[in-house]
């Protein structure tokens, strides 16, 4: 069936480090969107991207969508205490399916 | 805008019981979906209902089973309560013309199950 790999599932940094998640797709997406949990909470909607090579930025994080559209990554740039947290991929190989998800990376500030 | 509201928030049940949690959309958004979160199985999706019609379903038993009102106001049910049910249960919604793929989903805080 479709799947959406998502790497790391962890990933412990200095605060000031950056970061980065993977996600891979088995098949085309029609796009992609990223969510972010914080501990206790719900997931929230990050973003959307449609577009083959899209790149959009928030503030400290950096957003791309493959050629392909069969992959997409998350930067974030100098991580903050705030950042703390699970971030989650999703795509939509049709709009006439569910999304797929991936399985999360959390994101882990070391003392 | 209200956000998507989830109740009961806790709910504690023992095995062979039902449940029966409900979801109310944000006002206007006529696609709601359901998925199950355990420690260690990330969001798994249950399924999706929009104008009162399953329109996307997930791979579980068929215990779970869902319902949507007019009012997009949708409820999921469990019977025969098993262990394993125990994880945070969250509902999603979106405007929902075009499919759930394409869209953005807004979620609300979740009902914690807890199986005795």
């Amino acid at each position: 069936g479709q799947q959406v790999m998502q790497i790391p599932q962890y990933q412990h940094v200095q605060e000031g480090e950056d970061f980065t998640t993977y996600c891979n797709s088995s098949t085309t997406l029609s796009n992609i969107q990223w969510y972010k949990q914080r501990p206790g909470g719900h997931p929230v909607f990050l973003i959307q991207l449609v577009k083959s090579g899209e790149v959009k930025k928030q503030k400290r994080l950096t957003f791309q969508f493959g050629e392909a559209k069969k992959n997409s990554s998350l930067h974030i740039t100098a991580t903050q205490t705030t950042d703390v947290g699970t971030y989650f991929c999703a795509g939509g190989p049709d709009s006439n399916y569910q999304l797929i998800w991936g399985a999360g990376t959390k994101l882990i500030i070391k003392p | 805008k209200a956000g998507v509201t989830q109740t009961p928030r806790y709910l504690i049940k023992t095995r062979g019981q039902q449940v029966t949690l409900s979801c109310s959309p944000i006002s206007g958004h006529r696609s709601v979906s359901w998925y199950q979160q355990t420690p260690g199985q990330g969001l798994q999706f249950l399924f999706e209902y929009f104008s009162e019609t399953q329109r996307n379903k997930g791979n579980f038993p068929g215990r779970f089973s869902g319902r949507q009102f007019s009012n997009s106001r949708s409820e999921m049910n469990v019977s025969t309560l098993e262990l394993g049910d125990s994880a945070l249960y969250l509902c999603a919604s979106s405007l929902g013309p075009r499919g759930q793929g394409n869209q953005p989903q807004h979620f609300g805080d979740g009902t914690r199950l807890s199986i005795l």
